[in-house]
């Protein structure tokens, strides 16, 4: 089965300080791993991915993730926080081989506080 | 960048009502799914569909639900007779491939149903 983590329901840091947002995972397989970005009364906004390749993915909005396969984990990170940044952010994974399932199982969710 | 539209942003119905819920995935995308969010909590999915079929479903998913996709581009959820607790804003998607594409699920703005 597919299962997702995100253990911290709610981060606050300092504007201009580094962030981590925590994922972590259980897939049978290789994973497939996605963030996503939620503004109050809004849809889900794409992020970044992990598909294959590289550990460090970068994104949008200044947002890098790293994919650590050892400790299951794709933690999201930004080096400078910014008050906009304040939303809630969903990770969600999918095991690569889909006959264990085609949908993505999303995180219960971490909402982000930037404070100024 | 292309969108997924859905309508109506907001809907509100009498328990035992049936609803539609209807959405324009991205023309050139193949996978289509439903998504839904109580109260801005944990993302649950619902079901997928990819040529012209439900690939998977959810427990959720319940014979009181169906989807469609009548003429090759609007994309149905109907709920046959509505409770309460089916409340939740319900999100559209789409993918490009069943890996992801560039941008992985892209989500519509969402429908607000409202159950009273």
């Amino acid at each position: 089965a597919q299962s997702v983590a995100q253990p911290e329901d709610q981060v606050n840091v300092a504007e201009g300080n580094p962030l981590t947002v925590k994922c972590t995972y259980s897939v049978s397989g290789n994973p497939y791993l996605f963030w996503y970005v939620q503004y109050p009364n809004r849809g889900l906004q794409f992020l970044l991915k992990y598909i294959t390749g590289d550990n460090l993915v970068k994104g949008s909005y200044g947002f890098e993730a790293e994919f650590n396969k050892s400790q299951t984990s794709f933690h999201l990170k930004k080096p400078s926080a910014l008050v906009s940044d304040s939303a809630l952010y969903f990770c969600a994974v999918r095991d690569q081989n889909y006959n264990y399932g085609q949908n993505f199982v999303f995180g219960p969710g971490t909402r982000l506080s930037v404070l100024p | 960048e292309p969108e997924v539209t859905q309508t109506p942003s907001h809907q509100v119905t009498q328990m035992g009502q049936e609803v539609i819920l209807r959405c324009v995935p991205i023309s050139n995308h193949l996978y289509f799914y439903w998504y839904r969010q109580i109260l801005g909590q944990k993302v649950e999915f619902l079901v997928s569909f990819y040529n012209n079929e439900i690939s998977e479903k959810s427990e959720i998913f319940d014979d009181q639900f169906s989807v469609e996709r009548p003429d090759g581009s609007n994309f149905t959820l109907k709920i046959r007779s509505t409770k309460l607790e089916d409340s939740a804003m319900y999100f559209c998607a789409s993918m490009e491939t069943v890996t992801g594409g560039r941008y992985g699920y892209t989500f519509g703005s969402g429908t607000r149903l409202t159950v009273v």
